[in-house]
């Protein structure tokens, strides 16, 4: 199993407070990824990485700020929570292969389930 | 805005069924993706293909990518009550961004 781990993996919080979620890796991947899933929706990209201090923004980044100071370190702050940012938050991780270009297999984390109360 | 466009969204059949899965963007792809996912994990990679025109067989799973490269399909053949599961597409470009269709939830009935 790739090395990637998410913390914490619940989280009960209420509406307004600042709350962090982190994703480790131990592969060395170059690329990072936070996702938001909701009934629906699938997997909506939130921010990504592709390397450190290296970040761009997804499709449902309002709200949502990330940082990546290390390698193995991928932040995700949701700066004031509010209900409708209530999901389940998935990281992943994947590498950059081929001659053509294009991502290697994506790992994902075991996922973070919070809800804003 | 890249985006891709799963259908159907949801599919009930019985067992011995053909189903096909179609996963459409207005964009090009470097490469497409399939991964299913189970309740409470992360999803898991079945098959990426690269090259448009592409055909890739995996068991009862045919994966083809279009010629373009802007849309590709999932077909199973003979469905098991085994393949119930949320089937997702992702494409990615030049810049490592990977992004996801809605997804489709396949229910296969004994």
């Amino acid at each position: 199993d790739a090395g990637i781990t998410q913390s914490p993996r619940h989280k009960v919080t209420e509406t307004g407070t600042p709350v962090t979620l982190r994703c480790h890796q131990t592969e060395n991947h170059r690329y990072m990824y936070w996702y938001r899933q909701d009934p629906g929706h699938g997997l909506r990209l939130i921010h990504y990485s592709y390397g450190v201090k290296d970040t761009d923004k997804g499709e449902v980044s309002d709200g949502y700020s990330v940082s990546r100071s290390k390698t193995e370190d991928f932040l995700l702050t949701l700066e004031s929570a509010t209900s409708s940012q209530t999901s389940v938050y998935f990281c992943a991780i994947s590498e950059w292969g081929g001659q053509g270009g294009w991502n290697t297999e994506a790992f994902f984390g075991q996922g973070t389930r919070l809800t804003v109360v | 805005t890249q985006l891709l466009e799963q259908s159907p969204q949801f599919l009930s059949i019985q067992e011995g069924e053909n189903l096909t899965v179609y996963c459409n963007s207005s964009s090009v792809f470097s490469s497409l993706q399939w991964y299913r996912q189970e309740p409470g994990e992360g999803p898991v990679l079945l098959v990426t293909v690269v090259t448009g025109g592409e055909v890739k067989k995996l068991k009862r799973l045919t994966f083809q990518f279009g010629d373009a490269r802007k849309d590709s399909s999932l077909h199973i053949t003979a469905a098991q009550p085994g393949d119930t599961g949320l089937y997702l597409c992702a494409g990615s470009g030049n810049t490592g961004k990977l992004i996801f269709g809605q997804g489709t939830t396949l229910q296969v009935k004994p």
